[in-house]
């Protein structure tokens, strides 16, 4: 069974960046996109964007020019780097794999992890 | 960007009761929509893809029709363990949207 574990920090001042990783476990990395996806109350559920074990990404242009994913499949982890955050990144970070039957949804999750910014 | 509009924002009824939840896109995502259920402290889980297929393990209670802009989800029966938030989502475009979500509450 797939397993997924987000990491970092929960508090982050403001116009820093935070950076989160996303830890695989139960299956490899390789051969599937891996996506962050966040939810706050004030925007719902927003996707971040994705990236294949290839290391090639897609981002939500709303995102795009904070955003970095990255992939290292030694370890079975990608990781989020996202920068000048502001109270409006405040959310809870969700890492999750793309369904393997149809690309572009989800069918496994990580628990998610609260990212606060706050000074 | 494709906005999902889901509707009503909370729907208030009792176990074994009949489920009809709505998602309409700005613009026409033909089949490819699902829908997630997320309950307190939990991660969403997939429920139906493109449209009407269910996940592997979702019961058959739940199911999902429409295409275009106009989408359901019907709980058939409603069980216990089946009051959360719905939220579905469009992969017609980029970027990946989700509705806001409809809250099914025990009345």
């Amino acid at each position: 069974q797939v397993q997924l574990q987000e990491s970092g920090p929960g508090l982050v001042k403001p116009s820093e960046t935070v950076s989160l990783t996303c830890t695989v476990s139960g299956g490899s990395i390789s051969s599937y996109y891996w996506n962050w996806i966040r939810q706050s109350a004030g925007k719902g559920l927003e996707w971040i964007g994705r990236i294949y074990s290839s290391g090639s990404t897609n981002y939500n242009p709303s995102l795009e020019s904070r955003v970095t994913l990255s992939v290292d499949t030694s370890k079975n982890q990608f990781s989020l780097k996202l920068t000048s955050v502001t109270a409006a990144d405040t959310a809870v970070y969700y890492c999750a794999r793309e369904f393997t039957a149809v690309p572009h949804y989800f069918d496994y999750w990580g628990q998610g992890t609260l990212v606060t910014v706050s000074s | 960007e494709i906005v999902l509009t889901q509707s009503p924002a909370t729907l208030s009824l009792s176990p074994g009761e009949r489920a009809t939840l709505s998602c309409r896109a700005s613009q026409s995502v033909s089949s490819y929509l699902a829908w997630y259920q997320q309950k307190v402290g939990q991660a969403p889980r997939l429920l139906i893809y493109d449209a009407s297929n269910r996940a592997t393990g979702i019961p058959a209670r739940f199911s999902g029709s429409g295409s275009g802009t106009d989408f359901i989800l019907t709980i058939s029966s409603l069980e216990s363990e089946d009051f959360a938030v719905y939220y579905c989502q469009q992969r017609r475009n980029w970027p990946l949207t989700f509705g806001g979500g409809t809250k099914v509450e025990i009345k």
